[in-house]
């Protein structure tokens, strides 16, 4: 099946500066990236995602961007605010079905 | 949007009771729905798929009398912990999705204690 690595497992950022999580799947017939942020206590919310065939999307400050060859996606966030401070969890699918979700990132914004 | 409903949000048990959480697809029909587990500031580990009308396919290592999963309609998937014990309590969180459509709404979540 998929397997879906994801680093770091923590970071911090001071307000303003921009983050960066990545991820790597292993099965190239994955089609589908989601990025999920999750606030302590509450549902994974989809941020943004990207399918297969577009190798970058941009939603305002939130960016992710999709290297097939390599099988990894990354999720960029410009000019961090508290309000950023989450954790968040890429996945990857092939069928739309059943999602693999990565191991998550704690990120802290200071203001 | 798809909405999924999940309740109760928290509950607090005795050891060796039963608890029973429910999940509903609100504005939609759920082919497919799944079951995590989540530890404090850990990722979603995927406990069980179900699927309406067929039994749930449990991932390796779930214990699937502890666990029991009934999807009896499109719209309803329920987990019941059987004999709960302290190392049970957990983040448990539904998901659900429709066939043929790349999307996956979460429910909001059920904090279980087992005291």
């Amino acid at each position: 099946g998929e397997n879906v690595e994801q680093h770091p497992s923590t970071l911090s950022v001071q307000e303003g500066d921009s983050a960066v999580i990545k991820c790597t799947y292993s099965d190239s017939a994955s089609n589908y990236f989601p990025w999920y942020k999750q606030e302590l206590g509450k549902r994974p919310q989809l941020i943004i995602d990207i399918r297969s065939n577009v190798g970058e999307k941009k939603d305002q400050r939130i960016a992710v961007t999709l290297n097939k060859t390599a099988k990894h996606f990354s999720l960029h966030i410009t000019e961090t605010q508290p309000e950023d401070s989450a954790v968040y969890f890429c996945a990857a699918t092939l069928t739309g079905n059943q999602f693999y979700f990565g191991t998550g990132t704690s990120l802290t914004v200071i203001p | 949007g798809a909405v999924v409903s999940q309740h109760p949000s928290r509950v607090i048990c005795k050891s060796g009771t039963s608890v029973k959480i429910e999940c509903r697809s609100l504005d939609f029909q759920a082919t497919t729905m799944f079951w995590y587990r989540q530890f404090p500031k850990k990722s979603l580990m995927l406990m069980a798929t179900s699927n309406e009308g067929s039994k749930a396919t449990y991932e390796q290592g779930v214990e699937k009398d502890k666990f029991l999963i009934n999807h009896a309609s499109l719209t309803l998937s329920t987990l019941t912990v059987t004999s709960a014990h302290p190392e049970d309590s957990s983040f448990y969180i539904c998901s659900a999705s429709i066939s043929g459509f790349y999307g996956y709404t979460f429910g909001s979540g059920t904090r279980l204690t087992v005291v």
